[in-house]
Protein backbone atom coordinates (compact mmCIF):
# COMPACT_ATOMS: atom_id res chain seq x y z
CA UNK A 1 0.00 0.00 0.00
CA UNK A 2 1.54 3.25 -1.00
CA UNK A 3 2.09 5.77 2.04
CA UNK A 4 3.04 9.58 1.47
CA UNK A 5 4.82 11.42 3.92
CA UNK A 6 5.43 15.54 4.40
CA UNK A 7 7.65 16.98 6.30
CA UNK A 8 7.67 18.76 8.33
CA UNK A 9 3.86 19.25 9.30
CA UNK A 10 4.36 23.16 9.77
CA UNK A 11 6.46 25.68 9.04
CA UNK A 12 6.89 29.65 9.81
CA UNK A 13 9.08 31.52 8.10
CA UNK A 14 9.80 35.02 7.77
CA UNK A 15 8.54 37.38 4.42
CA UNK A 16 11.15 36.73 1.80
CA UNK A 17 12.61 33.33 2.50
CA UNK A 18 13.36 30.28 0.22
CA UNK A 19 11.86 27.46 1.67
CA UNK A 20 11.79 23.52 1.10
CA UNK A 21 9.05 21.08 1.75
CA UNK A 22 9.39 17.62 1.52
CA UNK A 23 7.43 14.73 0.74
CA UNK A 24 8.04 11.09 0.65
CA UNK A 25 6.75 7.98 -0.97
CA UNK A 26 6.61 4.34 -0.46
CA UNK A 27 6.57 2.66 -3.62
CA UNK A 28 8.78 4.29 -6.50
CA UNK A 29 5.71 2.75 -9.42
CA UNK A 30 3.89 5.86 -9.92
CA UNK A 31 2.56 7.89 -13.09
CA UNK A 32 2.71 11.39 -11.64
CA UNK A 33 3.23 13.40 -8.17
CA UNK A 34 1.81 16.61 -7.95
CA UNK A 35 1.97 19.39 -5.62
CA UNK A 36 -1.56 21.03 -4.18
CA UNK A 37 -2.34 24.49 -2.12
CA UNK A 38 -5.37 24.56 0.28
CA UNK A 39 -6.18 27.32 1.78
CA UNK A 40 -8.70 27.29 5.16
CA UNK A 41 -11.89 26.25 4.28
CA UNK A 42 -11.32 26.27 0.40
CA UNK A 43 -11.01 23.42 -2.24
CA UNK A 44 -6.95 22.42 -3.70
CA UNK A 45 -5.47 24.27 -6.35
CA UNK A 46 -3.19 21.82 -8.14
CA UNK A 47 0.46 23.82 -8.33
CA UNK A 48 2.60 21.59 -10.57
CA UNK A 49 2.55 17.99 -12.07
CA UNK A 50 5.59 16.26 -12.21
CA UNK A 51 5.69 13.18 -14.85
CA UNK A 52 7.49 9.87 -13.07
CA UNK A 53 9.70 10.60 -16.24
CA UNK A 54 10.41 14.02 -15.51
CA UNK A 55 13.00 15.21 -12.53
CA UNK A 56 11.65 18.60 -12.17
CA UNK A 57 8.82 21.11 -13.42
CA UNK A 58 8.93 25.05 -12.80
CA UNK A 59 5.88 27.53 -12.48
CA UNK A 60 7.06 31.21 -11.29
CA UNK A 61 8.68 31.11 -8.08
CA UNK A 62 7.79 27.54 -7.31
CA UNK A 63 10.03 24.76 -8.21
CA UNK A 64 9.32 20.93 -7.58
CA UNK A 65 11.58 17.90 -8.22
CA UNK A 66 11.34 14.05 -8.32
CA UNK A 67 13.60 11.38 -7.27
CA UNK A 68 11.33 8.54 -7.63
CA UNK A 69 13.81 5.83 -7.23
CA UNK A 70 14.68 6.90 -3.85
CA UNK A 71 10.75 8.08 -3.33
CA UNK A 72 10.63 11.69 -3.10
CA UNK A 73 9.90 15.02 -3.78
CA UNK A 74 10.86 18.72 -3.09
CA UNK A 75 9.22 21.76 -3.53
CA UNK A 76 11.12 25.37 -3.49
CA UNK A 77 9.42 28.32 -3.16
CA UNK A 78 12.11 31.02 -3.52
CA UNK A 79 11.05 34.70 -1.98
CA UNK A 80 8.29 33.71 0.06
CA UNK A 81 5.43 36.26 0.55
CA UNK A 82 2.80 36.05 3.02
CA UNK A 83 -0.05 35.41 0.34
CA UNK A 84 2.09 31.97 -0.15
CA UNK A 85 0.29 30.51 3.31
CA UNK A 86 -1.70 28.05 2.73
CA UNK A 87 -1.51 23.91 3.31
CA UNK A 88 0.67 22.37 0.56
CA UNK A 89 -0.20 18.96 -0.13
CA UNK A 90 2.27 16.10 -2.65
CA UNK A 91 0.10 13.37 -3.99
CA UNK A 92 0.74 10.57 -6.09
CA UNK A 93 -1.10 8.58 -8.69
CA UNK A 94 -0.29 5.02 -8.81
CA UNK A 95 1.39 3.22 -12.07
CA UNK A 96 -1.32 1.33 -13.75
CA UNK A 97 -3.74 1.57 -11.34
CA UNK A 98 -6.65 3.46 -11.44
CA UNK A 99 -6.46 7.18 -11.42
CA UNK A 100 -7.01 7.47 -7.67
CA UNK A 101 -4.42 10.03 -5.85
CA UNK A 102 -3.10 9.28 -2.34
CA UNK A 103 -2.05 12.27 -0.73
CA UNK A 104 0.81 13.49 2.02
CA UNK A 105 -0.83 14.64 5.47
CA UNK A 106 0.35 18.35 4.45
CA UNK A 107 2.91 20.70 5.71
CA UNK A 108 1.04 23.76 6.73
CA UNK A 109 2.93 27.23 5.95
CA UNK A 110 2.61 30.22 7.52
CA UNK A 111 4.67 33.16 5.82
CA UNK A 112 5.14 36.33 8.32
CA UNK A 113 5.31 39.74 7.14
CA UNK B 1 -15.04 28.72 -17.82
CA UNK B 2 -17.09 27.30 -14.46
CA UNK B 3 -14.93 25.22 -12.12
CA UNK B 4 -15.82 22.00 -10.15
CA UNK B 5 -19.16 23.06 -7.67
CA UNK B 6 -20.31 21.04 -4.56
CA UNK B 7 -23.03 21.43 -2.89
CA UNK B 8 -24.64 21.91 -0.29
CA UNK B 9 -21.29 23.90 0.99
CA UNK B 10 -22.20 23.28 4.57
CA UNK B 11 -24.60 20.37 5.96
CA UNK B 12 -25.31 19.55 9.66
CA UNK B 13 -27.41 16.02 10.23
CA UNK B 14 -28.34 14.18 13.03
CA UNK B 15 -26.98 10.86 13.80
CA UNK B 16 -28.51 8.03 11.53
CA UNK B 17 -30.00 10.53 9.06
CA UNK B 18 -29.23 10.16 5.54
CA UNK B 19 -27.36 13.13 3.65
CA UNK B 20 -26.31 13.12 -0.11
CA UNK B 21 -23.70 15.57 -1.40
CA UNK B 22 -23.98 16.86 -5.14
CA UNK B 23 -21.02 17.50 -7.36
CA UNK B 24 -20.69 19.44 -10.97
CA UNK B 25 -17.61 18.61 -12.42
CA UNK B 26 -16.46 21.17 -15.12
CA UNK B 27 -18.13 20.80 -18.35
CA UNK B 28 -16.48 18.01 -20.52
CA UNK B 29 -14.68 16.31 -18.16
CA UNK B 30 -15.06 12.65 -17.87
CA UNK B 31 -13.37 11.55 -14.99
CA UNK B 32 -14.86 12.39 -11.32
CA UNK B 33 -13.42 11.48 -8.24
CA UNK B 34 -14.73 11.65 -4.83
CA UNK B 35 -11.95 12.32 -1.51
CA UNK B 36 -13.05 12.80 2.18
CA UNK B 37 -10.57 14.82 4.29
CA UNK B 38 -11.31 14.20 8.26
CA UNK B 39 -9.54 15.92 11.04
CA UNK B 40 -6.30 13.95 11.86
CA UNK B 41 -7.13 11.72 8.83
CA UNK B 42 -5.94 13.43 5.84
CA UNK B 43 -7.23 13.27 2.76
CA UNK B 44 -8.27 9.79 1.33
CA UNK B 45 -9.95 8.38 -2.24
CA UNK B 46 -13.45 7.24 -1.56
CA UNK B 47 -14.51 6.56 -5.31
CA UNK B 48 -13.11 6.94 -9.29
CA UNK B 49 -15.93 7.63 -12.04
CA UNK B 50 -15.16 7.10 -15.27
CA UNK B 51 -18.33 8.41 -17.43
CA UNK B 52 -21.43 7.40 -15.66
CA UNK B 53 -19.60 4.03 -14.59
CA UNK B 54 -17.33 3.02 -11.06
CA UNK B 55 -14.28 1.14 -11.71
CA UNK B 56 -13.06 1.95 -8.65
CA UNK B 57 -15.07 2.00 -5.48
CA UNK B 58 -12.35 0.60 -3.20
CA UNK B 59 -12.32 4.03 -1.02
CA UNK B 60 -15.83 3.74 0.08
CA UNK B 61 -15.53 2.92 3.83
CA UNK B 62 -18.94 1.30 4.11
CA UNK B 63 -21.84 -0.23 2.40
CA UNK B 64 -23.87 2.96 3.57
CA UNK B 65 -21.87 4.62 1.35
CA UNK B 66 -22.74 4.88 -2.38
CA UNK B 67 -22.53 7.09 -5.62
CA UNK B 68 -23.93 7.44 -8.54
CA UNK B 69 -23.01 9.50 -11.94
CA UNK B 70 -25.76 10.22 -14.75
CA UNK B 71 -25.13 11.72 -18.01
CA UNK B 72 -21.26 11.36 -17.39
CA UNK B 73 -21.84 14.95 -15.79
CA UNK B 74 -23.41 15.47 -12.40
CA UNK B 75 -22.58 12.80 -9.21
CA UNK B 76 -24.40 12.26 -6.16
CA UNK B 77 -22.55 10.77 -2.82
CA UNK B 78 -25.07 9.09 -0.31
CA UNK B 79 -24.30 8.63 3.11
CA UNK B 80 -26.57 6.61 4.88
CA UNK B 81 -27.64 6.07 8.68
CA UNK B 82 -24.83 8.80 9.12
CA UNK B 83 -22.22 8.11 12.07
CA UNK B 84 -20.27 11.03 14.06
CA UNK B 85 -17.47 9.26 12.34
CA UNK B 86 -18.59 10.41 8.71
CA UNK B 87 -17.75 13.96 9.80
CA UNK B 88 -15.61 15.58 7.27
CA UNK B 89 -14.75 17.66 4.66
CA UNK B 90 -16.10 15.84 1.17
CA UNK B 91 -14.13 16.85 -1.72
CA UNK B 92 -14.95 16.54 -5.21
CA UNK B 93 -12.15 16.32 -8.56
CA UNK B 94 -12.66 16.44 -12.43
CA UNK B 95 -10.35 15.70 -15.32
CA UNK B 96 -10.38 15.52 -18.59
CA UNK B 97 -8.35 12.40 -18.92
CA UNK B 98 -7.28 13.39 -22.42
CA UNK B 99 -4.15 12.86 -21.98
CA UNK B 100 -3.78 9.63 -19.74
CA UNK B 101 -0.72 10.78 -17.86
CA UNK B 102 -0.88 14.13 -18.15
CA UNK B 103 -4.46 15.00 -16.58
CA UNK B 104 -4.55 16.88 -13.53
CA UNK B 105 -7.42 16.59 -11.20
CA UNK B 106 -9.38 20.18 -10.62
CA UNK B 107 -10.85 19.91 -7.44
CA UNK B 108 -14.46 21.67 -6.11
CA UNK B 109 -14.62 23.50 -2.47
CA UNK B 110 -16.07 20.96 -0.50
CA UNK B 111 -19.18 20.18 1.56
CA UNK B 112 -18.50 20.20 5.13
CA UNK B 113 -20.65 17.63 6.78
CA UNK B 114 -21.13 17.94 10.83
CA UNK B 115 -23.07 14.84 11.54
CA UNK B 116 -24.25 15.27 15.61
Amino acid sequence: KQEVTQIPAALSVPEGENLVLNCSFTDSAIYNLQWFRQDPGKGLTSLLLIQSSQREQTSGRLNASLDKSSGRSTLYIAASQPGDSATYLCAVRRDNAGNMLTFGGGTRLMVKP
Amino acid sequence: GAGVSQSPSNKVTEKGKDVELRCDPISGHTALYWYRQSLGQGLEFLIYFQGNSAPDKSGLPSDRFSAERTGGSVSTLTIQRTQQEDSAVYLCASSSQRAYRTDTQYFGPGTRLTVL
